[in-house]
């Protein structure tokens, strides 16, 4: 198996434009997580899909963040419009269900780094 | 242990010594924890997890060890290897089965 795969991996945009990146979960898993990385702030849950349906959005920093997952084996995550303050390491990852136990463990994609300018 | 602010906490050691990493966690309701591993310009990788009816389990060269007392975890490395180098988090997992991260500590191996 690839593993959870992110694009791109790295990305450098201006402040005021549209971000997507893009996941691909391990397939089979039916949870997908987004979570943001800073030396600030460490790691963050933004959002989580279960069966493709968004179950807790409340880390989402503000409107700008959206996030869909249209089918099992596909996620993006949106900032419109890009402030620089939203740089940071972004992380996707997948697991077979919500629920505790070793089979639900988070395999995490080597992430998108953004700078935005 | 964990920390407060923009540095991480860094354990440096010798090639071949063993390693304690220590994490204080929030929730006395937390029934399940993990320990991951980020090297560099990597995402987490799952290491070793163990649930909260338990206070020690072992995998190659790594032990985690939980007490719940004083909520505490740790996870020693038996004879560190420079590919052990990397940040250590452990997350805490309650009734919501989501994980809350730490914010990490920097391994450093010296060979």
């Amino acid at each position: 198996d690839a593993g959870v795969i992110q694009s791109p991996r790295h990305e450098v945009t201006e402040m005021g434009q549209e971000v997507t990146l893009r996941c691909k979960p391990i397939s089979g898993h039916n949870s997908l997580f987004w979570y943001r990385q800073t030396m600030m702030r460490g790691l963050e849950l933004l959002i989580y899909f279960n069966n493709n349906v968004p179950i807790d959005d409340s880390g989402m920093p503000e409107d700008r963040f959206s996030a869909k997952m249209p089918n099992a084996s596909f996620s993006t995550l949106k900032i419109q419009p890009s402030e620089p303050r939203d740089s940071a390491v972004y992380f996707c990852a997948s697991s077979l269900s919500p629920g505790g136990g070793a089979v639900n463990t988070q395999y995490f994609g080597p992430g998108t780094r953004l700078t935005v300018l | 242990g964990e920390s407060v602010g923009l540095h991480l906490p860094t354990l440096s050691v010798q090639e071949g010594d063993n390693s304690i990493i220590n994490c204080a966690y929030s929730n006395s309701a937390s029934d399940y924890f993990i320990w991951y591993k980020q090297e560099s310009g990597k995402g987490p990788q799952f290491i070793i997890d163990i649930r909260s009816n338990m206070d020690k389990r072992q995998g190659q060269r790594v032990t985690v060890l939980l007490n719940k007392t004083v909520k505490h975890l740790s996870l020693q490395i038996a004879a560190t290897q420079p590919g052990d180098s990397a940040v250590y988090f452990c997350a805490e997992l309650g009734g919501s089965y989501i994980p809350t991260f730490g914010r990490g500590t920097s391994l450093i191996v010296h060979p």
